[in-house]
């Protein structure tokens, strides 16, 4: 069974940084894409980057140069490395097989 | 990719069909053929769930009630007869151009 569970939100302080991480079982991270899709409170959702299976990274233009996404194949995992965290960054952080499945997601509020 | 849906609210009655229309501002058909559009279902506080991967395959375990169709840059969902679990927010995605983009969502709420 295909399962995903990420960790690592928090309330952060604008400008700081967080690392969300994504624990699967049931597949093999370093063969599929992996992706981060956020949801801003009560609102849609939007793709924030991909790791594709060959290891290039994909960023929508918001987060370039600030978020970084990574995978341990050892441990089969996935991060995501946020730094100078904005208000609207603010959001429940969803890692995901690709698009196929996701976990419960993590919170991320970056508020002072 | 622009993706538009329509409507943005539906009210149903327990047991009819209902429909949602998904459009893009430019085709999602790929160049070996694929168009990589999916539907997702978010009942109400659980994360989102694929229902529908490449137009129209049903992802395992979602009911025959839920079907896809379409091509090009116009797709639609359609549920066969409306059960109660079937409220919450629906989703279409595209995964052939980067960025993926969702579109704005369908809130299904029972009459």
């Amino acid at each position: 069974e295909v399962q995903l569970m990420e960790s690592g939100g928090a309330l952060v302080q604008p400008g700081g940084s967080l690392r969300l991480s994504c624990a699967a079982s049931g597949f093999t991270v370093s063969s599929n894409d992996m992706s981060w899709v956020r949801q801003a409170p009560g609102k849609g959702l939007e793709c924030v980057s991909v790791l594709s299976s060959g290891g290039t990274e994909y960023y929508i233009d918001s987060v370039k140069d600030r978020f970084t996404i990574s995978r341990d194949n050892s441990k089969n995992m996935v991060f995501l490395q946020m730094n100078s965290l904005r208000a609207e960054d603010t959001a429940m952080y969803y890692c995901g097989r690709s698009s196929a499945a996701w976990g419960q997601g993590t919170l991320v509020t970056v508020s002072s | 990719v622009v993706m538009t849906q329509s409507p943005l609210s539906m009210p149903v009655t327990l047991g009819q069909p209902a429909s949602i229309s998904c459009r893009s501002s430019q085709s999602l058909e790929r160049f070996d053929g694929n168009t990589f559009l999916n539907w997702f279902q978010q009942r109400p506080g659980q994360s989102p769930r694929r229902l529908i991967s490449k137009v129209s395959n049903r992802d395992s375990g979602v009911p025959d009630r839920f079907s896809g169709s379409g091509s090009g840059t116009d797709f639609t969902l359609r549920i066969s007869r409306v059960e109660a679990e079937d409220v919450g927010v629906y989703y279409c995605m595209q995964a052939t151009h980067w960025p993926w983009t969702f579109g704005p969502g369908t809130r299904v709420e029972i009459k």
